[in-house]
């Protein structure tokens, strides 16, 4: 089964700062991987997915993430925070067989200060 | 397009009590996912349906939870009795159809219960 971790339960930035929410992953055979943000009261959101293609993936709101196999890795990153990127950030993973399930991270809490 | 409507948003209820939840999935999604999130904790896989068969329930608590998607449409998750530890927030997300790899679930606002 697909475990996803993230290090760091809670981040804090300054506003304009690079952020780096970071996240591995556990399977032999390398899963699509996801981001979603949680912004307070709401739903999930879709940030960005890597689906095998390029291992560096663009998303939406300036968030990359790149897929390195060899670390087992799949960070978010993105090179000037904003106040409007706090948020709660969780890392996903869905395996590649035809019965795999979504699997998420434990999450990590962004907070951006002036 | 409207998104994936949930209600109640919020729930206070005893133990031992129960509750039921309701969601509506976007027009014309196939898949619906019913996800428990409790404080601190990612989502958690409790049911997915694929129209109204139900594809995955290997993790909801069956003595207790509940849920069902007649037409294949909206869906209803029922708690009882509830437990103090069922209090989370009870996230509901549907997706145009169950290709593996897609992983873009639409998500609700989310139900929280809080079981006293």
């Amino acid at each position: 089964a697909q475990s996803v971790t993230q290090l760091g339960s809670h981040v804090s930035v300054s506003e304009g700062a690079l952020v780096l929410l970071r996240c591995n992953y556990s399977s032999s055979v390398p899963p699509y991987l996801f981001w979603y943000v949680q912004y307070p009261n709401q739903g999930l959101q879709l940030l960005l997915k890597y689906t095998s293609a390029a291992t560096l993936v663009k998303g939406i709101n300036g968030f990359e993430a790149e897929f390195k196999k060899s670390e087992t890795s799949f960070h978010l990153t993105k090179p000037s925070a904003h106040m409007s990127d706090a948020a709660e950030y969780f890392c996903a993973a869905e395996g590649t067989g035809t019965a795999s399930k979504l699997t998420f991270g434990t999450g990590t809490r962004l907070q951006v200060t002036l | 397009e409207a998104g994936v409507a949930q209600s109640p948003r919020y729930k206070i209820i005893e133990k031992r009590q129960s509750v039921a939840f309701w969601c509506n999935p976007i027009s014309g999604h196939a898949t619906l996912y019913w996800y428990q999130q409790i404080l601190g904790q990612g989502p958690k896989l409790l049911i997915q349906f694929q129209n109204n068969g139900v594809v995955d329930d290997s993790q909801l608590p069956k003595d207790r939870f509940s849920a069902e998607r007649l037409k294949g449409v909206d869906s209803t998750l029922k708690i009882q009795p509830a437990k103090l530890e069922d209090s989370a927030v009870y996230l509901c997300a549907s997706s145009p159809g169950h290709r593996v790899g897609t992983g873009e679930l639409f998500f609700g606002e989310g139900s929280r219960l809080t079981v006293l």
